[in-house]
């Protein structure tokens, strides 16, 4: 079955620098591959998904990439704000709405 | 507005007893998904549904089991509660392919 790897496991940033998760998938048949923010106490929300016929997708602050051939995808945060702090999560499934694996999470510390 | 709900939101039982996390939703979402939160671990899946009367094993179902007898509803059965089964499970749903999974806001179960 599918596996997901996500690193780093702690990320702690200045306020205004960039941060980026990194995340491997392990099934070829993956197509769908959303991130989620959670805050502290709160449940995992959507902020941004990539499908695998596109390479790169962006939402003002926010962009993941996806590497195919090598099965990785990437979040990217820039101009950090003390609100992006918060636990990260990748996931990977096929068609998405159906069977989704999660990484282990990041969690991400914006230093004001 | 469309929502989903789970109960007991806090629960703490003792070893040995059966427990029962209930999840409605009001989306009229086919797929239902239940995922344990783990510190480390991410979030795990446990079971899900693909619609009534279906429901499927995921990565940590030993000790758990789901039926669906309508659209709305996915109780998680604790047969025999464990310490290890001290967790927070999130209750999940989406419409379907290319469809977002939505989280319900959790269930903190201590298991002593």
């Amino acid at each position: 079955g599918e596996n997901v790897e996500q690193h780093p496991s702690t990320l702690s940033v200045q306020e205004g620098d960039s941060a980026v998760i990194k995340c491997t998938y392990s099934d070829s048949a993956s197509n769908y591959f959303p991130w989620y923010k959670q805050e502290l106490g709160k449940r995992p929300q959507l902020i941004i998904d990539i499908r695998s016929n596109v390479g790169e997708k962006k939402d003002q602050r926010i962009a993941v990439t996806l590497n195919k051939t090598a099965k990785h995808f990437s979040l990217h945060i820039t101009e950090t704000q003390p609100e992006d702090s918060a636990v990260y999560f990748c996931a990977a499934s096929i068609s998405g709405g159906f069977k989704t694996i999660f990484g282990a999470g990041t969690r991400l510390f914006v230093k004001a | 507005d469309a929502e989903i709900t789970q109960s007991p939101r806090h629960k703490i039982t003792e070893t040995g007893r059966q427990v029962t996390l209930a999840c409605h939703q009001t989306w009229n979402h086919n797929n239902m998904f239940w995922y344990r939160q783990d510190l480390g671990h991410g979030l795990r899946l446990i079971h899900y549904s693909y619609g009534v009367q279906d429901t499927n094993k995921g990565e940590v179902s030993d000790g758990y089991s789901v039926s669906r007898s309508n659209t709305e509803d996915l109780p998680l059965t604790l047969e025999s509660a464990a310490s290890s089964q001290t967790s927070v499970y999130f209750c999940a749903s989406s419409g379907g392919s290319g469809n977002t999974i939505y989280f319900g806001e959790g269930s903190w179960l201590t298991v002593v």
